[in-house]
């Protein structure tokens, strides 16, 4: 069964810090993994996309890496800004689960002015 | 604008009396799905359908049901609530996962539910 682990679970960062956000899954055999963003009673907004072909993708100042053998993805985020405080979420879509995304528990992030 | 819709967004409830939380996705998706959201639990997946008249159970299917009779709409019903569906309840959709084509899926704003 695929589990999904994100650390940490919270990080606090001063205003115009880089940062990285890390999940791991124990499952190799995924289609894709997502990044979600969402922020305090909302719902979950989908920041980037990566393919299992793919080991990048980059959306302004959000880079997620993927290395499907070793199971792992990050999250860089540049030059953090107070409005990036949120909880940020990593899901898989295995190969064995159809369409099912398997989500971590988050990493709650604040960015102090 | 592209979006998924969930009605209704805030919910009070007592236990027994029958409820439907509708959802809908004007983006022509095939695959749509529900998930609960609960401290320490994270999300997991309730139901889910890949096309019209086709539903499937996911982790945590006990307690509800759900119908897709047409292609935009999946509602989830709670026959009988009780105290632990209190919970975050989303909905979710995407293009239909074909072989090594895997579409991102998006999610509606959330219906908070509260079972007393």
């Amino acid at each position: 069964k695929q589990e999904v682990t994100q650390i940490p679970a919270a990080l606090s960062v001063p205003e115009g810090e880089n940062l990285v956000l890390n999940c791991s899954f124990t499952d190799s055999a995924i289609y894709n993994l997502q990044w979600f963003r969402q922020d305090p009673g909302k719902g979950l907004t989908s920041l980037l996309l990566i393919q299992s072909s793919q080991r990048e993708q980059t959306s302004g100042r959000l880079n997620a890496s993927l290395d499907k053998s070793s199971g792992r993805s990050t999250l860089y985020i540049a030059a953090s800004q107070p409005g990036d405080s949120a909880t940020y979420l990593c899901a898989v879509r295995v190969e064995t689960s159809g369409s099912r995304l398997t989500f971590g528990e988050g990493t709650q992030l604040t960015v102090n002015p | 604008e592209a979006q998924v819709t969930q009605n209704p967004r805030y919910l009070i409830t007592v236990t027994g009396k029958k409820l439907t939380v509708t959802c809908s996705q004007n983006m022509n998706h095939e695959y749509m799905s529900w998930y609960r959201q609960d401290p320490g639990l994270g999300l997991r997946q309730i139901y889910y359908s890949m096309n019209v008249e086709v539903t499937d159970k996911g982790d945590v299917p006990e307690g509800y049901k759900v119908s897709r009779k047409e292609k935009r709409n999946f509602p989830l019903i709670l026959e009988s609530p009780s105290p632990n569906q209190t919970s975050l309840y989303f909905c979710a959709s995407s293009f239909k996962f074909i072989g090594g084509d895997s579409y991102e899926q998006y999610f509606g704003p959330g219906t908070r539910l509260t079972v007393t």
